[in-house]
């Protein structure tokens, strides 16, 4: 299987402040990588596709980019709404694979 | 408006089989891959596998011993299997629109494994 290491687990910050998460993959996915938002108590939510493709109806304040098997993630201005759980997802490989997530809370 | 609901029961025993129905609306189950998610504090978003209308069908090797998948779709609905189910087996489980790439999900429905 492929692994995907997420990074950080957590961070704090504040509304307005920009904030990358990072997503390595152990072995090359092309671009195959989705970015997931989960709020408490909700399904995930289906946020960028290949790497750096938003979803209908998702901000542009979010952003995504890829580098070989590193991948990242970005808010470029943080809202009161985003806070919540990021994953990273592969599906170049089956199975797919998901990151551990990170949590964004409020500072 | 798509939309895809889990049912089954939020408790199972070990040992038991777990058995989980997605009802699918506002899509046409025979256009679309379907797959199942599960979700644990412990190991995170695991993929269980998918099935399409043709009878394809995907596990993940750490599982496909324990689970079968199936569909009927007059009834536009999809359904999983887990047998010989243990504590690990407690969990989120997500009936999701994708075979690789989830790209709808149902809201999700706990199971517990408890004697």
């Amino acid at each position: 299987d492929i692994r995907m290491t997420q990074s950080p687990s957590s961070l704090s910050a504040s509304v307005g402040e920009r904030v990358t998460i990072t997503c390595q993959a152990s072995q090359a996915i092309r671009n195959s990588l989705n970015w997931f938002q989960q709020k408490p108590g909700k399904a995930p939510q289906l946020l960028m596709y290949g790497a750096s493709n938003l979803e209908a109806g998702v901000p542009s304040r979010f952003s995504g980019s890829a580098s070989g098997t590193d991948f990242t993630f970005t808010i470029s201005s943080l809202q009161p709404e985003d806070f919540a759980t990021y994953y990273c997802q592969q599906y170049d490989n089956l199975p797919p694979t998901f990151g551990g997530g990170t949590k964004v809370e409020i500072k | 408006q798509e939309q895809l609901q889990e049912s089954g029961p939020g408790l199972v025993k070990p040992s038991e089989t777990l058995s989980l129905t997605c009802a699918v609306s506002g899509v046409s189950i025979s256009s679309h891959y379907w797959s199942w998610i599960r979700q644990t504090p412990g190991k995170g978003l695991e993929w269980i596998g998918y099935i399409h209308y043709s009878g394809s069908t995907n596990h993940n090797p750490s599982l496909t011993s324990r689970v079968t998948m199936s569909m009927d779709t007059s009834k536009s609905q999809f359904s999983l299997k887990l047998t010989s189910v243990t504590t690990a087996d407690t969990a989120v489980y997500y009936c999701v629109r994708g075979k690789a790439s989830p790209y709808f999900w149902g809201q999700g429905i706990l199971v517990t494994v408890s004697s």
